[in-house]
Parts: structure tokens; sequence; C-alpha cells
């Protein structure tokens, strides 16, 4: 049971490089989320996925683009990265929006 | 003031303790309402669903008050394998992370 994966788990970035955050579900869930976590602070949307071919901005978009190819996958990318943008990264997903969510395992990502 | 809050704690228990954690929040539309358990680095993942007539799962009791718009969880006979962060979840059209609480407990 893989349920939600996330690759890779940690990165390292210098400011300016760019790099795509894999995610991929085993569910058959139509919700897809990116979410970041920052100390202190509940976990943010960045970009939400109804469906296959849809995305819509989440709270904290910028600097961020989606893409859902499929239903499994949703991938976020970061164009270029920004100090601003350490933090943990979790994809989640579920069967319909504001259902119960099924998150991977994190990525960490640490922009110098 | 933010949209979901929780008392960051930490709350350090003995076992055995009964502890409860209240979340508030500000968007009196919202819908659907969670309790999710995170253990350090690793990711979120649910412990219960909150319904409006309140909902027990073993040691484990959730309380919704829709007029104080809060809700509550409460834990009885607390284990060791309890620490970890509690985070409240409240959905609108979206899902909203509380920041947080911590619990600890000690031998």
């Amino acid at each position: 049971n893989a349920g939600v994966t996330q690759t890779p788990k940690f990165q390292v970035l210098k400011t300016g490089q760019s790099m795509t955050l894999q995610c991929a579900q085993d569910m058959n869930h139509n919700s897809m989320y990116w979410y970041r976590q920052d100390p202190g602070m509940g976990l943010r949307l960045i970009y939400y996925s109804a469906s296959e071919g849809t995305t819509d901005k989440g709270e904290v978009p910028n600097g961020y683009n989606v893409s859902r190819l499929n239903k499994r996958e949703f991938s976020l990318r970061l164009e270029s990265a920004a100090p601003s943008q350490t933090s943990v990264y979790f994809c989640a997903s579920s069967v319909v929006r504001n259902t119960e969510a099924f998150f991977g395992q994190g990525t960490r990502l640490t922009v110098v | 003031r933010k949209e979901v809050e929780q008392d960051p704690g930490p709350f350090n228990v003995p076992e055995g303790a009964t502890v409860a954690f209240n979340c508030t929040y500000s968007n009196s539309a919202s819908q659907s309402f969670f309790w999710y358990r995170q253990d350090c680095r690793k990711e979120p993942k649910l412990l219960m669903s909150v319904y409006s007539s309140g909902n027990e799962d073993g040691r484990f009791t959730a309380q919704l008050n829709r007029a104080s718009q809060y809700i509550s969880l409460l834990i009885r006979d607390s284990k060791l394998s309890d620490s970890a962060t509690y985070l409240c979840v409240v959905s609108d059209n979206d899902m909203r992370f509380g920041a947080g609480t911590r619990l600890t407990v000690k031998p």
C-alpha cells in the first residue's frame, strides 16, 4: 500500500535554481494538494487540483507552478528558488475536496 | 486573527493522565472538522473526524461547538505513544490547518 509517494525526501538548492517535486498517489483519488509547513504555522495550501488537467491557486501560490497531467500525478515546480521557499513540502490526496486527506512523507527543501 | 487557532503547548503529562486540547476557528461557514496527528518529522495522519453530535474512538473524544466556533479533543489514559503534535483542521472550501499542539506523555 504505497498511498502517496513524494520525491525527493531532501533537497538543497542554491538561490535561483529550479526543481520539480514529484507526487503520485495510487488510491484513485480525484483531489490532490500541495502544502508547505513552516515552524509555528499550520500547513498552508500552495495549489490544489480537483481533477486531471485542472489546478487552482491556494493561499501561497507565488513562486510555484504545478502540473496535473493525469489522475495519479501532481508535480510542483520552483522556477527560481528563493530562501523564503525553505520549508517542508507535503503532497496530499483525497477522494474529493475537503474529505480525509492522505499525505506523502514530505520533502525537506533548503534554499541557500 | 488566525483562521484556526490552537494553544501550541507543549503539554507535558504523565502516563494515564487525561488531557484536552481546544481549537477555535473564525469562519462560521466552516462545514468539516478534523483532528490530525503528526509525529516528529513525519507527515500528518487523520486521527478522527469531528461530527456535530460529538464522537468517540477508544480513548479519544472529539466535540464540536458551532455556536462558540471551537472544537476539542480529549485523550483519556494517555500513553507514551500519544506523544505527538495534534493538528486541528477546519474546512470551508479549503482545509485550514492550525499550527498544532504539542503533547509529550512522560513515564
